[in-house]
């Protein structure tokens, strides 16, 4: 498709369990990024991916989010031995280095219920 | 750093009349400026931006709004509300000094508008 996909759109785990969020961007965008909100809350920067530049973590919660991405292409975020409070929709989004500042292609999310 | 406060969490209109989202923000440089409108289980969507050109930005559907650095505000506003319009709307900047890499963006609490026959 032409715009940013993620999946699964719905994730329902038990607390201590393991997750991974996918992301698929548009093709031929640089930078990456994802994003959490909480219900009824704004949206809270998580990570930053540029080409090949080093990643910018300092939206990181804790160590239990980790996020990876090969190149440009598809990203992985990782929430370990989830905890209640990890409940959110996390929101990637992509855009070009030609597009001009502030042009992010949003995904629909991955809606994450943590019981 | 940088910050946006918006300043209505919930905004009700009748449909036809006007809309304004007040948007406060602060930076450490020269900021760019954006509205992001969210609709009901919708991916977010740019409404408009502003990056040091023209102060009045024009956005789809109708939207624009205005920096004010004295006042250092980016209020979004309608002349006339549509149903369509009901949504959640998001003020974000964009802030690194000029010429440096990366577009990290922080965004407001959002605004949940509300359109009434």
């Amino acid at each position: 498709g032409a715009g940013v996909s993620q999946s699964p759109s719905n994730k329902v785990t038990e607390k201590g369990k393991d997750v991974e969020l996918r992301c698929d961007p548009i093709s031929g965008h640089t930078a990456l990024y994802w994003y959490r909100q909480r219900l009824g809350q704004g949206l809270e920067f998580l990570i930053y991916f540029q080409g090949n530049s080093a990643p910018d973590k300092s939206g990181l919660p804790s160590d239990r989010f980790s996020a990876e991405r090969t190149g440009e292409s598809v990203s992985t975020l990782t929430i370990q031995r989830t905890q209640q409070e990890d409940s959110a929709v996390y929101l990637c989004a992509s855009s070009p280095l030609a597009g001009g500042v502030g042009e992010l292609f949003f995904g629909e999310g991955s809606r994450l219920t943590v019981l | 750093a940088q910050s946006v406060t918006q300043l209505d969490s919930h905004v009700s209109v009748s449909e036809g009349t006007p809309v304004l989202l007040r948007c406060n923000y602060s930076s450490s440089y020269s900021p760019s400026l954006f509205w992001y409108v969210q609709h009901p289980n919708k991916g977010l969507q740019l409404l408009l931006k502003y990056t040091s050109a023209a102060t009045l930005v024009k956005g789809i559907n109708g939207f624009e709004a205005e920096f004010k650095k004295s006042e250092t505000s980016f209020h979004l506003t309608k002349p006339s509300a549509h149903m369509s319009d009901a949504a959640e709307y998001f003020c974000v900047v964009s802030d690194r000094p000029q010429g440096a890499a990366g577009n990290k963006l922080t965004f407001g609490g959002g605004t949940r508008v509300l359109v009434k026959p």
